[in-house]
């Protein structure tokens, strides 16, 4: 089955400066590459998302690249603000929606 | 919509007991997910339906667990007899194919004593 791992398990950032978690996924197979953001005592929610055949995505503060080559793709937050603090996962969906998570990144931005 | 129902929304129990977890998918949605989140492992998929029938329940840790889907509108996570190391936030999703992402419930955390 798919594998996807998660880097940084932790990151802080003073609020202002860019965040980037990057995730890695093992099926070449899968096809769809969602990011959740999980605030404290939710359920996930889904903040971006990338599709196979687009390299990058973008909205407002947000964006997801995916490299389709190396099996990696990418979170990136920019002029962060103390509300993006969270745990953030990456997924990728190897056969028709059935979803792997990475293991998550908590992320603090210092006011 | 008020989204995925899950409940109760906090249950502790006593070692040996039966727990049974509930959940409530968006309507109109055919594919409904178990989730059990630690901080050892992360999310794992415990078992997902598609229109009431069972998919893949590969993710499921033993047989203490079981999972029913008796119609379109609810599902259940059952854990007989429940055991310390049960002790997780069990999360419910659903979606459809009209939809790509997955919608989550605000979890159940379990407390087994």
């Amino acid at each position: 089955g798919e594998n996807v791992e998660q880097h940084p398990s932790t990151l802080s950032v003073q609020e202002g400066d860019s965040a980037v978690i990057k995730c890695t996924y093992s099926d070449s197979a899968s096809n769809y590459f969602p990011w959740y953001k999980q605030e404290l005592g939710k359920g996930p929610q889904l903040i971006i998302d990338i599709r196979s055949n687009v390299g990058e995505k973008k909205d407002q503060r947000i964006a997801v690249t995916l490299n389709k080559t190396a099996k990696h793709f990418s979170l990136h937050i920019t002029e962060t603000q103390p509300e993006d603090s969270a745990v953030y996962f990456c997924a990728a969906r190897e056969e028709f929606n059935k979803f792997y998570f990475g293991s998550g990144t908590k992320l603090n931005v210092k006011p | 919509d008020a989204g995925v129902i899950q409940s109760p929304r906090h249950e502790v129990t006593e070692m040996g007991q039966e727990v049974t977890l509930r959940c409530k998918p968006i309507s109109g949605h055919d594919y409904l997910f178990w989730y059990r989140q630690t901080m050892m492992r992360g999310l794992e998929l415990l078992i997902y339906f598609n229109n009431n029938v069972p998919i893949d329940d590969s993710g499921m840790p033993e047989d203490r667990f079981s999972a029913k889907m008796p119609n379109a509108s609810f599902s259940t996570l059952k854990i007989q007899p429940s055991e310390p190391r049960d002790s997780a936030v069990y999360f419910c999703a659903s979606s459809s194919p009209g939809v790509t992402e997955a919608f989550f419930g605000q979890g159940t955390r379990l407390t087994v004593v």
